[in-house]
């Protein structure tokens, strides 16, 4: 299965500021996902990104807040924009290899921390 | 629409003792089911897989679980737990949009 490399794996950031998380996987894969853990909360899907297109956002989340880049098949990245304490979350990405959906592979999470 | 409920927050068990995670989801049809594990720090790893056919499937770790079409379930179970299960455990399930529901996840506590 595809290995994912996510980035960093954690930090600590003022309210106001914004945070690029990057995800790279060890093979091209067409369809790339971004979810969002909030603490004790189940994992919630912010946005699909798709090589060549615009992400697709989910209902309650907007580009402008969750900017997100996919220049290749392998690399993507995912912006957390003037953030707030509300926005202190695990944020995964992940991939499913030749898009199906029992060869999804999960990146180790960023944990992040708004101050 | 399709949900999840993972009824219990926190599973508390002896190590060696058996195993049982609820997860009960809402959805029109058979969907697809799929039960996850992330330990601290990691991303979540899929345990097992149903899709259609055989009701009890088995997965890694010695994990299994049962589809039950009349009560919505597709419970996890592991007949003897060992401390390195202690974990957070996600069910999800998954329908005509092919964009799994998670459900919040049961956190199992194993006790030596």
């Amino acid at each position: 299965s595809a290995v994912i490399s996510q980035k960093p794996s954690r930090d600590i950031c003022q309210r106001g500021t914004s945070l690029t998380i990057q995800c790279q996987v060890d093979s091209q894969v067409t369809m790339m996902f971004w979810y969002r853990q909030q603490p004790g909360q189940s994992l919630t899907l912010i946005a699909t990104a798709n090589q060549g297109s615009e992400a697709t956002y989910e209902s309650g989340f907007v580009i402008d807040k969750f900017p997100i880049s996919r220049p290749n098949l392998t690399f993507s990245t995912l912006t957390v924009s003037n953030m707030s304490p509300e926005d202190s979350s695990i944020y995964l990405c992940s991939v499913e290899e030749g898009g199906k959906s029992w060869r999804r592979t999960f990146g180790s999470g960023t944990r992040l921390t708004v101050v | 629409a399709q949900s999840v409920t993972q009824p219990d927050i926190h599973i508390t068990v002896s190590e060696g003792a058996s195993l049982e995670l609820r997860c009960n989801y809402s959805y029109g049809a058979t969907p697809y089911l799929f039960w996850y594990v992330q330990s601290p720090g990691q991303g979540l790893q899929l345990l097992l897989k149903y899709f259609s056919g055989d009701t009890l499937v088995q997965g890694i770790k010695g994990f299994e679980a049962e589809f039950k079409r009349s009560q919505s379930s597709f419970n996890l179970r592991k007949p003897s737990v060992h401390w390195s299960d202690a974990a957070e455990y996600f069910c999800a399930v998954e329908g005509g949009s092919y964009i799994p529901t998670f459900g919040r996840g049961t956190s199992l506590i194993v006790h030596p």
